[in-house]
C-alpha cells in the first residue's frame, strides 16, 4: 500500500542551525501539505503545496521556514534558523486532489537543544 | 477559540463495551470532515471522510456519522489493539486552493481486556 515518507525519524540540532525535513509523498498525489504537533497539543497546519507553489501558509511559517519540491519525488520542509521552540512531530502528508483526504508519514522529531 | 471540540478527552472502556465520540464543529461552510486514528509518537492514519448531513461511513467496529453541527464516531465491541487518540479534523469552504485541516484535540481511547 503506498505511503508518505519522512526521513530522519528522529534530528537533535543546536539552536540557530538550519534543519532539513525530507518527505516523499506518495506518487500519483498533487497536493502536499506540512503539519506540525507540538508534544501534548493539537496537530496544526504549517502550509500546503501545489503546482510547485505554496498555495496556504499559516501564521507560524513564518520567514524561517520555506519548502520545496526539488524533484518530482521529493518534498522538503527548511528552517533556517532553529528555535527551542520549534521542538515537535513534524508531518508530512499529500492528497490526490485538494477536496480529499490527507494521507500522514510517520513524522520526523525534531528536538533543538 | 476553538473550531473543533472533541469529547470526551479521555475515555476509558472494557473490551467489548461500545461507546462514542463526539466532534463538534462551530464553523460554517464545512466542506469535509475527517476521522483519523493516532498511535503514541506515529503520524495521523486516516478514518473515514464525511462530506454531508446524515452521511454514515464504516470499518470493521468502527462508524462515523454526521449532522449539521456534530459527527460521532462509533465504537462497536471494542478491542485493547482498538486504544489510540482519535483525532477530528474539518476542512472549511473559502476561496482558492484552501484545503488545509483543522484539527481538534483528540479524545484518547484505552480499551482494557
Amino acid at each position: 500500500e503506498p505511503e508518505v515518507t519522512q526521513t530522519p525519524s528522529h534530528q537533535v540540532t543546536q539552536m540557530g542551525q538550519e534543519v532539513i525535513l525530507r518527505c516523499v509523498p506518495i506518487s500519483n498525489h498533487l497536493y502536499f501539505y506540512w503539519y506540525r504537533q507540538i508534544l501534548g497539543q493539537k496537530v496544526e497546519f504549517l502550509v500546503s503545496f501545489y503546482n510547485n507553489e505554496i498555495s496556504e501558509k499559516s501564521e507560524i511559517f513564518d520567514d524561517q521556514f520555506s519548502v520545496e519540491r526539488p524533484d518530482g519525488s521529493n518534498f522538503t520542509l527548511k528552517i533556517r534558523s532553529t528555535k527551542l521552540e520549534d521542538s515537535a512531530m513534524y508531518f508530512c502528508a499529500s492528497s490526490p486532489q485538494g477536496g480529499t483526504e490527507a494521507f500522514f508519514g510517520q513524522g520526523t522529531r525534531l528536538t533543538v537543544v | 477559540e476553538d473550531q473543533v471540540t472533541q469529547s470526551p478527552e479521555a475515555l476509558r472502556l472494557q473490551e467489548g463495551e461500545s461507546s462514542s465520540l463526539n466532534c463538534s464543529y462551530t464553523v460554517s461552510g464545512l466542506r469535509g470532515l475527517f476521522w483519523y486514528r493516532q498511535d503514541p509518537g506515529k503520524g495521523p492514519e486516516f478514518l473515514f471522510t464525511l462530506y454531508s448531513a446524515g452521511e454514515e461511513k464504516e470499518k470493521e467496529r468502527l462508524k462515523a456519522t454526521l449532522t449539521k453541527k456534530e459527527s460521532f464516531l462509533h465504537i462497536t465491541a471494542p478491542k485493547p489493539e482498538d486504544s489510540a487518540t482519535y483525532l477530528c479534523a474539518v476542512r472549511l469552504r473559502s476561496g482558492g486552493s484552501n484545503y488545509k485541516l483543522t484539527f481538534g484535540k483528540g479524545t484518547l481511547l484505552t480499551v482494557n481486556p
